[in-house]
């Protein structure tokens, strides 16, 4: 059964630093993987996703998340964290089916 | 629609009520999704529909818990004697069904169980 955990339920980084948001997957196929962010009394929109073409693939607000088979890993980064970016982030795993399993979520803080 | 619209938007209720959570999914969309998020944790698999039958109901907690959808659209989420611990988000979810494509959320519907 497909599954993801999120390393971390609450990363805390300073205003200019690098975001780095762990997630690691199960599947028994190739799994096709998202980012989904949550920001504060909001709903879930997607950042970014991964269906098996390019291993790293660029989304919305200038993140990033790079596949990895052989770690079985979907990091999501940030070269430079925003306050704006202060939300709740989950990563997702769809594989066989159409249905998808989320993560319990990070919350990330940015701080002045 | 425009996207997926939920509601009511909030619904306070005695314990021991039943309640009645609707979810209309972007038009065209064969496949549903409903999730429950207690205040400050992760999403909860519920029911997942494929048209309207669903193929996963692993995720309902209960009994107490059920879901219907009619004429592969709108979808409603019953809970029967509502228990406190049942306070949540609850969000409905769509997609075109097919491997791969994102799921668009609705707003959610708070509910409070007094």
């Amino acid at each position: 059964a497909q599954s993801v955990t999120q390393l971390g339920s609450h990363v805390s980084v300073s205003e200019g630093a690098l975001v780095l948001l762990r997630c690691n997957y199960s599947s028994s196929v190739p799994p096709y993987l998202f980012w989904y962010v949550q920001y504060p009394n909001q709903g879930l929109q997607l950042l970014l996703k991964y269906t098996s073409a390019a291993t790293l693939v660029k989304g919305i607000n200038g993140f990033e998340a790079e596949f990895k088979k052989s770690e079985t890993s979907f990091h999501l980064t940030k070269p430079s964290a925003h306050m704006s970016d202060a939300a709740e982030y989950f990563c997702a795993v769809s594989d066989k089916h159409d249905d998808m399993r989320f993560g319990a979520g990070t919350r990330l803080t940015v701080k002045p | 629609g425009a996207g997926v619209s939920q509601s009511p938007s909030n619904k306070v209720t005695e314990k021991g009520k039943d309640v009645e959570l609707r979810c209309d999914p972007i038009s065209g969309h064969t496949a549903l999704y409903w999730y429950r998020q207690r205040l400050g944790q992760g999403l909860e698999f519920l029911i997942y529909f494929q048209g309207n039958s669903a193929p996963d109901k692993s995720g309902l907690p209960s009994d107490r818990f059920s879901a219907e959808r009619t004429g592969e659209s709108v979808s409603t989420l019953t809970i029967q004697r509502t228990q406190q611990e049942d306070s949540a988000v609850y969000l409905c979810a769509s997609s075109s069904g097919f491997r791969g494509h994102e799921q668009f959320f609705g707003p959610g519907t708070r509910l409070t169980v007094l």
